[in-house]
């Protein structure tokens, strides 16, 4: 199985810093993803880790650590539409139709304040 | 590129009732596709996988004679919520993944359920 975890809410001021955590404990490990998702619509991807580091794009970044079970999304220059949720996803080990899913967390409900 | 339809977007139907929902992806061929609920404030929930001309992989719990998955061809997979009851009002999502891809999952839109 996979157990997922994410802080449920963050508040953070615009043009600033925010860093979103994930830990996860997971059989088969193959890849982490982060999405976002405003409120009504579906998730959009944002980025996807499978080696340990750091990926860069634009303003959003996110970090993969296998050996701690660990992710996080860092995202810079902070606008008024980011305020959004974000999720971590983690995909799985093959599954019957040959396939592998993805085990999302609870999502982190981001705040962005004037 | 990479556009995954749903039809309805939203839809109210009366319980006991079934509804159908539809997932298309409009620019690429999909052997697999996801389908996933999601209650309010809550995170997505994986229902099912479903590849191309065989039958759905449902995750525990859900139902296979409740929720029906026919994914019948390359581009088109349909969730079919049967008897509906007012706790299966939720978000469903589908998403689909390009035919030979490696990683990449695209999400429809959403179709938001509605039991009275």
């Amino acid at each position: 199985g996979q157990n997922i975890d994410q802080p449920t809410e963050m508040t953070a001021t615009e043009g600033a810093i925010v860093q979103i955590n994930c830990t996860y404990q997971t059989s088969g490990f193959n890849g982490l993803f982060w999405y976002q998702q405003h409120a009504g619509e579906a998730p959009t991807f944002l980025s996807y880790n499978v080696l340990d580091g750091l990926e860069e794009k634009g303003r959003f970044s996110s970090f993969l650590s296998r050996s701690k079970g660990y992710s996080y999304l860092l995202l810079k220059e902070l606008q008024m539409k980011d305020s959004a949720s974000y999720l971590c996803a983690v995909r799985g080990p093959l599954m019957d139709t040959g396939r592998r899913a993805l085990t999302f967390g609870s999502g982190t409900r981001l705040q962005v304040q004037p | 590129g990479a556009v995954v339809s749903q039809h309805p977007s939203w839809v109210i139907c009366k319980s006991g009732t079934s509804v159908k929902i539809e997932c298309r992806s409009l620019d690429f061929q999909a052997t697999t596709m996801f389908w996933y609920r999601q209650f309010p404030k809550q995170s997505l929930m994986l229902m099912a996988t479903s590849n191309e001309g065989s039958k759905a992989t449902y995750e525990q719990g859900v139902e296979k004679d409740k929720f029906l998955i026919n994914h019948a061809s390359l581009t088109l997979s349909t969730l079919t919520v049967t008897s509906a009851h007012p706790e299966d009002s939720s978000f469903y999502i589908c998403s689909a993944r390009p035919t030979g891809g490696a990683y990449e999952q695209y999400f429809g839109p959403g179709t938001r359920l509605t039991v009275t």
